[in-house]
């Protein structure tokens, strides 16, 4: 069983440039999350989704920008990279709200 | 909005002590509560959780109450391990299924 899965699981991007972290689950899940971790520091919402077609911000949404194309993949777009940005990255899924999330194992990003 | 406060660690604790991690919550309706745990280099993994008001979740030796009065959901173990070193996040998910994340709580066990 793949899960929820990341990629890359590394980059560095110079300011400015764009890129995408890819998420894809296999679980028929409905909800999936985007969060960004820094060090030492908590997880915050980036954007979610609740089913495909449908997406919403969550406590941390500039800068980045999402799709919900297909049930399986939800990607999160960097737009003109900055160094704030440089973080880790968590995509996540849950069958429904309250129900267990299954993270993928990251993506660490860079951005100088 | 809804949102979830815990304890700052690091809490740093001998082997076969007890270990208590303070959760409290704000929100508007009825969330669910969750427990989760981050090994280092990983991402999280679910450890408890509970759905409605009074539930006890469990798992691994932890223990947490979903205590609506309170609006607090600590979890607890009895006899720490070394293995148990990790960080720990409290959760919430609110009725349009927003999962949310306390700061965390870094637990560091030593022999």
């Amino acid at each position: 069983n793949a899960g929820v899965t990341q990629t890359p699981k590394f980059r560095i991007l110079k300011i400015g440039q764009s890129m995408t972290l890819q998420c894809a689950q296999d679980m028929n899940h409905n909800y999936m999350y985007w969060y960004r971790q820094d060090p030492g520091m908590g997880l915050k919402l980036i954007y979610y989704s609740v089913g495909a077609g449908i997406t919403d911000k969550g406590e941390v949404p500039n800068g980045y920008n999402v799709s919900r194309s297909t049930t399986e993949d939800f990607p999160l777009r960097l737009e003109l990279a900055a160094p704030s940005q440089t973080s880790v990255y968590f995509c996540a899924s849950s069958s429904v709200g309250n129900t267990e999330a299954f993270f993928g194992q990251g993506t660490r990003l860079t951005v100088v | 909005g809804d949102s979830v406060t815990q304890m700052e660690g690091p809490v740093t604790l001998s082997e076969e002590a007890f270990l208590t991690i303070n959760c409290t919550y704000t929100a508007t309706g009825y969330p669910s509560l969750f427990w989760y745990v981050q090994y280092p280099g990983e991402g999280l993994q679910l450890l408890l959780k509970a759905t409605k008001a009074d539930d006890k979740g469990s798992n691994k030796g932890f223990e947490a109450t979903y205590r609506k009065e309170t609006t607090s959901f600590h979890l607890e173990k009895g006899s720490v391990q070394v293995s148990d070193s990790a960080v720990y996040f409290c959760a919430l998910t609110d009725s349009w299924g927003k999962l949310q994340f306390g700061a965390g709580t870094q637990v560091v066990v030593t022999p």
